[in-house]
């Protein structure tokens, strides 16, 4: 079955780029979407299609799609941007869902 | 606005039932596919089961067989019966829109805990 591959963790300073990626066989042929969970709160989509951005999501956030990695990054990474961030898939094959495995990322 | 309002959680005993509710406001729920989502104690987003439009019904593995999604679009409510319930079932459901594939809008999640 189709699986996507997440870091565990990423840690980035205040200022800098963030750069979370998510892999799988030939992932650049299908939509992959982005989401972002703080602590008890619901999930928030970031980025959806490879690379639009949702209303009210700043432009730091961005997002790219190609071969088998997916990758979301995060500019000018700020104190309120550390979180878990999943990146997800709908396989046409089987009509499932599949999340990646998640990646919390530490702002330094 | 949209707002998704789960319900339904709480404790019961191993190989019990619950049955969740999510109603919706803010959009044309009939229009829109609708999915739950759950999250276990230190474990990452699992999607659940999906529900289209037209009532057409996905399940993953680890529940089908179990649960049921339903949906009742005259009163704009998503439903959850899960059945058998196990101890890795614990977890917050979070109920959710579908659009090409993507969830826009969350609940709040409602909380599952199965243990004796």
């Amino acid at each position: 079955s189709y699986v996507l591959t997440q870091p565990p963790s990423v840690s980035v300073a205040p200022g800098k780029t963030a750069t979370i990626t998510c892999g799988a066989n030939n992932i650049g042929s299908i939509s992959v979407h982005w989401y972002q969970r703080r602590p008890g709160q619901a999930p928030v989509l970031v980025v959806h299609d490879d690379s639009d951005r949702p209303s009210g999501i700043p432009d730091r956030f961005s997002g790219s799609n190609s071969g088998n990695t997916a990758t979301l990054t995060i500019s000018r990474v700020e104190a309120g941007d550390e979180a878990d961030y999943y990146c997800q898939v709908w396989d046409s094959s089987t009509d499932h869902v599949l999340f990646g495995g998640g990646t919390k990322l530490t702002v330094l | 606005e949209v707002q998704l309002v789960e319900s339904g959680g709480g404790l019961v005993e191993p190989g019990g039932s619950l049955r969740l509710s999510c109603v919706a406001s803010g959009f044309t729920f009939s229009s829109y596919s609708m999915t739950w989502v759950r999250q276990a104690p230190g474990k990452g987003l699992e999607w659940v089961s999906s529900i289209s439009s037209r009532g057409y019904e996905y399940y993953a593995d680890s529940v089908r067989g179990r649960f049921i999604i339903s949906r009742d679009n005259a009163d704009n409510s998503l439903h959850l019966q899960m059945n058998g319930l196990r101890g890795d079932d614990t977890a917050v459901y979070y109920c959710a829109t579908v659009e090409q594939g993507r969830s826009d809008y969350w609940g709040q999640g409602t909380l599952v805990t199965v243990s004796s």
